[in-house]
């Protein structure tokens, strides 16, 4: 069972504009959430997280918001460089002997096209 | 480079064959991870250690897999008698154990393919 979803396989965006990579999830136990991106022959680099005591974490053009009700979350990135054109990938991590971790989603590939 | 490394990058296998995969974390990283990656999929969780304890193992992890990390410091990844289904990005990852969560730092990876 897919415990982690996102489900848009890719996104498309204008440079200078919004992007919104979203991510659902099932397992109430998580109270941790990361994003990470991907280039190609690399491996995933750590982005952006967020705790489940929090809604909304920013760093600089990247804002992670958590809904906790819903068990959504959502990454921002504004505005959008093609440099950030990669592989993203929504990861949860539960608490407890569990931590540490990841559960990850099947990743989202954002294109920004200048 | 001071970051995650791993050996070699690419292997390519017979099926029935057994691999070896290498890991350096990053040197003060007391955690270390693995992970495995299929395409369009995301890492799944394979194994970790806490210095040279294995910790938990997941069940994708069958007895054909064994992991070691016999220092503390690097970790090595068996495959014995490879099948076409294990042809993967195996990825590594540390992390400093400092706090309850702690950013994992992920290797470039090792692709396997079983032919």
């Amino acid at each position: 069972d897919q415990q982690v979803k996102q489900n848009s396989p890719s996104l498309s965006v204008q440079e200078g504009r919004i992007s919104i990579l979203n991510c659902d999830y099932t397992n109430s136990m998580f109270d941790y959430f990361l994003w990470y991106k991907k280039y190609p022959a690399e491996g995933p680099t750590f982005l952006i997280s967020i705790s489940s005591i929090k809604d909304k974490n920013e760093d600089g053009r990247f804002t992670v918001f958590l809904n906790k009700s819903a068990k959504h979350l959502s990454l921002h990135i504004v505005p959008s460089q093609p440099g950030d054109s990669a592989v993203y990938f929504c990861a949860a991590e539960a608490g407890g002997t569990s931590y540490g971790k990841l559960t990850f989603g099947q990743g989202t590939i954002l294109t920004v096209h200048p | 480079d001071t970051g995650v490394s791993q050996d070699p990058r690419h292997k390519i296998t017979k099926r029935g064959q057994n691999v070896t995969f290498r890991c350096d974390p990053i040197s003060e990283h007391n955690r270390l991870y693995w992970y495995r990656q299929t395409l369009g999929q995301g890492p799944e969780f394979l194994t970790y250690f806490q210095n040279e304890a294995q910790l938990e193992k997941s069940r994708l992890l069958s007895d054909r897999f064994s992991a070691e990390r016999p220092k503390g410091s690097f970790s090595t990844l068996e495959i014995q008698r490879t099948e076409q289904g294990d042809s993967a990005m195996y990825l590594c990852a540390s992390s400093l154990d400092v706090k309850i969560h702690n950013e994992q730092f992920f290797g470039p990876g090792t692709r396997l393919t079983v032919l």
